[in-house]
């Protein structure tokens, strides 16, 4: 079975410049979750959906980041306008239970996409 | 945000060595998890522990969960190169408005030397 997958896997862009980054959860996986990870913060939640609607997006930053999930096989981060404090390592993942069900909780996480904006 | 502190953040080890490292948090988890990361990888979850005083193993890696479920430990026996990488715990948190999710330590960053 194919994994999760991103797109792309690396992005050099300059500050100001619109950012997409794009995710393929595994089929028949009915959560998505977009996670940043950098070297100061470690792992972070970003935002979450379920059967393609966002259910918690506090972790979103601020007002330039916005995620979108049109339908069950794919998702996009978007940053507008980017800014060098958002270069990091952008990773989706997806499982099959909601993280209440516990110890039956599998995130499988995809390559990530390394983002650079200088 | 609940915080899970990892210990130590670097370790560097000869191959064949054990070592220990830990996943404290003061507040109670109803479960935990390691997963563990190569360079340009995501995570791989390696197991999950539910039930206070839990011990699981996994070939040479035995991970524990703590008697209150505030801390876990993961010891790996002999350690080799392939052991290498980013060693991350990670508890579920209430976020509010009735949202859970999963919260993750800034991991332990293992080299196995041969």
């Amino acid at each position: 079975d194919a994994g999760v997958i991103q797109s792309p896997r690396h992005e050099v862009t300059e500050m100001g410049q619109e950012v997409t980054l794009r995710c393929k959860p595994i089929s028949g996986h009915d959560y998505l979750f977009w996670y940043r990870q950098t070297m100061m913060r470690g792992l972070e939640l970003l935002i979450y959906f379920n059967n393609n609607v966002p259910i918690d997006d506090s972790g979103m930053p601020e007002d330039r980041f916005s995620a979108k999930m049109p339908n069950a096989s794919f998702s996009t981060l978007k940053i507008q306008p980017s800014e060098p404090r958002d270069s990091a390592v952008y990773f989706c993942a997806s499982s099959r239970a909601h993280p209440l069900a516990g110890g039956q909780h599998t995130q499988y996480f995809g390559p990530g996409t390394r983002l650079t904006v200088l | 945000t609940q915080l899970l502190e990892q210990s130590p953040q670097f370790l560097s080890i000869q191959e064949g060595e054990n070592l220990t490292v830990y996943c404290n948090s003061s507040s109670v988890f109803s479960s935990l998890q390691w997963y563990r990361q190569e360079p340009g990888e995501g995570p791989v979850l390696l197991v999950t522990v539910v039930t206070g005083g839990e011990v699981k193993k996994l070939k040479r890696l035995t991970f524990q969960f703590g008697d209150a479920r505030k801390d876990s430990s993961l010891h790996i026996t002999a350690a080799q190169p392939g052991d290498t990488g980013l060693y991350l715990c990670a508890a579920l948190a209430y976020s509010g408005a009735g949202s859970y999710q999963l919260t993750f330590g800034k991991g332990t960053k293992l080299s196995v030397i041969p």
